[in-house]
């Protein structure tokens, strides 16, 4: 078990770039939720898969944002046109399915993200 | 809606003390609940869950939890502190009618240990 992981780690990127995020889940975890986290603050839930169907979204995610998990396994978080207001960490977390709620989810390193 | 509410930005303890985070929570029906740690640069930790059963939940790194029904509380505790506690604390619950997905967090408290 190897834990969750987030490429890149850190992004600096100008307003208005295009940028892409890469999330590994523990292997046998078939859940997969992105968050994003501004200083000061806690996660705010923006999406949710379920293996490779993505069953929830946040009205966080404006249509900038899309998210995909085609095979089931990694995840990617993509933001169009980067706006400053989209700097924060963005964490990823996989849970393995069990009685509706009671999963618990474990968390990535978190990518941080720099819009100038 | 659920909410959670973290009503202390900082708590500040000696080391060998005991201390208490507090932690209040607004769902429709029974909640799951859950505490989170996060040192700096670092994704968040799970310390602890309550689903059901014995109100006292036990946790990681000798930290515990307890679930109060009525006060619609769930304070995490540690007989004796620790200088490594010192860190950022989460609480967050997710509704048992809700879509099982989604984990509503607090704001966070910023535990401070002094040796």
């Amino acid at each position: 078990d190897t834990g969750v992981s987030q490429n890149p780690r850190h992004k600096i990127t100008k307003r208005g770039q295009n940028v892409t995020f890469r999330c590994d889940p523990i292997s046998e975890h078939n859940r997969l939720y992105w968050y994003r986290q501004t200083l000061g603050q806690g996660p705010e839930f923006l999406t949710y898969f379920q293996n490779e169907a993505q069953l929830e979204k946040s009205r966080l995610l404006s249509d900038r944002f899309s998210a995909e998990r085609p095979k089931g396994s990694f995840s990617t978080l993509e933001i169009q046109r980067t706006e400053q207001g989209d700097s924060a960490m963005y964490l990823c977390a996989s849970s393995l399915d069990q009685l509706a709620g009671t999963d618990t989810q474990y968390f990535g390193p978190g990518t941080r993200l720099t819009v100038l | 809606a659920q909410s959670v509410a973290q009503p202390e930005d900082q708590v500040n303890v000696a080391e060998g003390n005991p201390l208490t985070v507090k932690c209040t929570y607004s769902v429709s029906g029974n909640p799951y609940l859950f505490w989170y740690v996060q040192y700096p640069n670092r994704g968040l930790q799970f310390l602890l869950k309550y689903i059901t059963g014995d109100n006292l939940v036990k946790g990681s790194y000798g930290f515990e939890a307890e679930f109060n029904k009525s006060q619609t509380s769930f304070h995490l505790k540690k007989p004796s502190a620790l200088v490594s506690d010192s860190a950022l604390y989460f609480c967050a619950v997710r509704g048992r009618d809700s879509s099982a997905s989604k984990i509503i967090f607090g704001s966070g408290t910023r535990l401070s240990i002094r040796p």
